[in-house]
């Protein structure tokens, strides 16, 4: 069963505007969860954590939110930029040593 | 800095053939993972190394081996290659405490 979801498969936003993707959660032992962007024939690269006891990070275009009660965290990203665009994974972590990724978005930013 | 390695890059087998995939990593990090990605499932681990000399099965362990070499060396080995072993493995490493990982590029194996 899947522990981590990412229910939107694809993402198309215009440049300079807000990219949003979703991420949900089911294990309310996560104690850190983590953005990786991921380009065709790449590996994952990091983005954006937040650690479990706090609900925002920021870093330059990047926050990431993190609403507990609901079990779930978004990635904000603004403005976008054509870059952007790739393969969102979201991924929690039980304890540092295991990690659960989500399905991933396929964000498409067009100019 | 290499990073995280992995090769080989690409690889077909038949059906009941083995192989091992390697990864390194030269940033002295003390866990490394597999994992294997198929469309629609994400990333899925399948075995972990917390820190040299120990190993743990992850989401889908059936059907694989791994040896924790030395502390920069973790192999992923198919005893017997089966047509669902087809995907793309990732190998990833971090330093403990830290929770980023790092990927190496991926070995995109096929199982015919």
């Amino acid at each position: 069963d899947q522990q981590v979801k990412q229910n939107s498969p694809s993402l198309s936003v215009q440049e300079g505007r807000i990219s949003i993707l979703n991420c949900d959660y089911t294990n309310s032992m996560f104690d850190y969860f983590l953005w990786y962007k991921k380009y065709p024939a790449e590996g994952p690269t990091f983005l954006i954590s937040i650690s479990s006891i706090k609900d925002k990070n920021e870093d330059g275009r990047f926050t990431v939110f993190l609403n507990k009660s609901a079990k779930h965290l978004s990635l904000h990203i603004v403005p976008s930029q054509p870059g952007d665009s790739a393969v969102y994974f979201c991924a929690a972590s039980l304890t540092g040593n295991q990690f659960y990724f989500g399905t991933g978005t396929s964000l498409t930013v067009i100019p | 800095n290499a990073g995280v390695t992995q090769t080989p890059k690409f690889q077909v087998l038949k059906t009941g053939q083995s192989m091992t995939l390697q990864c390194a990593q030269d940033m002295n990090h003390n866990s490394m993972y597999w994992y294997r990605q198929d469309p629609g499932m994400g990333l899925r681990l399948i075995y972990y190394s917390a820190s040299e000399g120990t190993t743990d099965k992850g989401e889908v362990p059936n059907g694989y081996n791994v040896s924790r070499l030395n502390k920069r060396e973790f192999s992923l080995r198919l005893e017997s290659a089966a047509p669902s072993q087809t995907s793309v493995y990732f190998c990833a490493s971090l330093f403990s405490g830290v929770y980023e990982q790092y990927f190496g590029p991926g070995t995109r194996l096929t199982v015919t």
